[in-house]
């Protein structure tokens, strides 16, 4: 039960796009199609914005998107805005009722 | 609306035992598993134990595995976690979120727990 391998910061302007990479194993993130993205402002709970690799919760825009090759998961944020800047943490199912985090993804807008 | 409150933290001794309990309202509680995570001051998730709808299927992370233990009572729609031996590196936020789907859609807003002498 290793953590999800998440780059610590990523940042870009203002209507740029962005992306974070998730790299697991064999046993997890490559296993199954059960990666989820959690946005997380300061002080706040996390909130689901990506499930199933690459399909949006009700309310999340567009501009957040997701992929998966191999054993890497990856969330692209375009057209960048101020409120996107928080913690981005990965997810996957691990099998056996157990799941596991990726360390967290800065994310600023410069 | 989907409502999960957190509630039992607080301060324990190092070697101390402490149980959490999150009530659920807004939805039918025994059709759904549920999870505990937890995020110590400052950093990251960590995903710590999960439940399935029938508490037929539980899960624990490896850190806690052999002293917490997570339970459900579908009459009350309340779910447990009780964590024995606890550690200094146990202390964090702990959220409970319902499950769906091997994703978690709802939240908790979380209490501390601080395990300190």
């Amino acid at each position: 039960q290793s953590a999800l391998t998440q780059p610590r910061s990523v940042s870009g302007s203002p209507g740029q796009s962005v992306t974070i990479s998730c790299t697991g194993t064999r046993s997890d993130v490559g296993a199954y199609n059960f990666v989820s993205w959690y946005q997380q402002h300061p002080g706040k709970a996390p909130k689901l914005m990506i499930f199933d690799v690459n399909r949006r919760p009700t309310g999340v825009p567009d501009r957040f998107s997701g992929s998966k090759s191999g054993n890497t998961a990856s969330l692209i944020i375009s057209g960048l805005q101020a409120d996107d800047e928080a913690d981005y943490y990965c997810c996957s199912y691990a099998d056996r009722y157990t799941w596991v985090f990726g360390g967290g993804t800065k994310v600023s807008v410069l | 609306e989907v409502q999960l409150v957190e509630s039992g933290g607080g301060v324990v001794r190092p070697g101390g035992s402490l149980r959490l309990s999150c009530v659920a309202s807004g939805f039918t509680f025994g059709d759904y598993g549920l999870t505990w995570v937890r995020q110590a001051p400052g950093k990251g998730l960590e995903w710590v134990s999960a439940i399935n709808w029938n508490a037929n299927s539980q899960g624990y992370a490896d850190s806690v595995r052999g002293r917490f233990t997570i339970s459900r009572d579908n009459i009350r729609n309340t779910l447990y976690l009780q964590m024995n031996s606890l550690r200094a590196e146990d202390t964090a936020f702990y959220y409970c979120a319902r499950v769906f789907h091997e994703l978690f859609n709802y939240w908790g807003q979380g209490m501390l727990v601080t395990v300190s002498s």
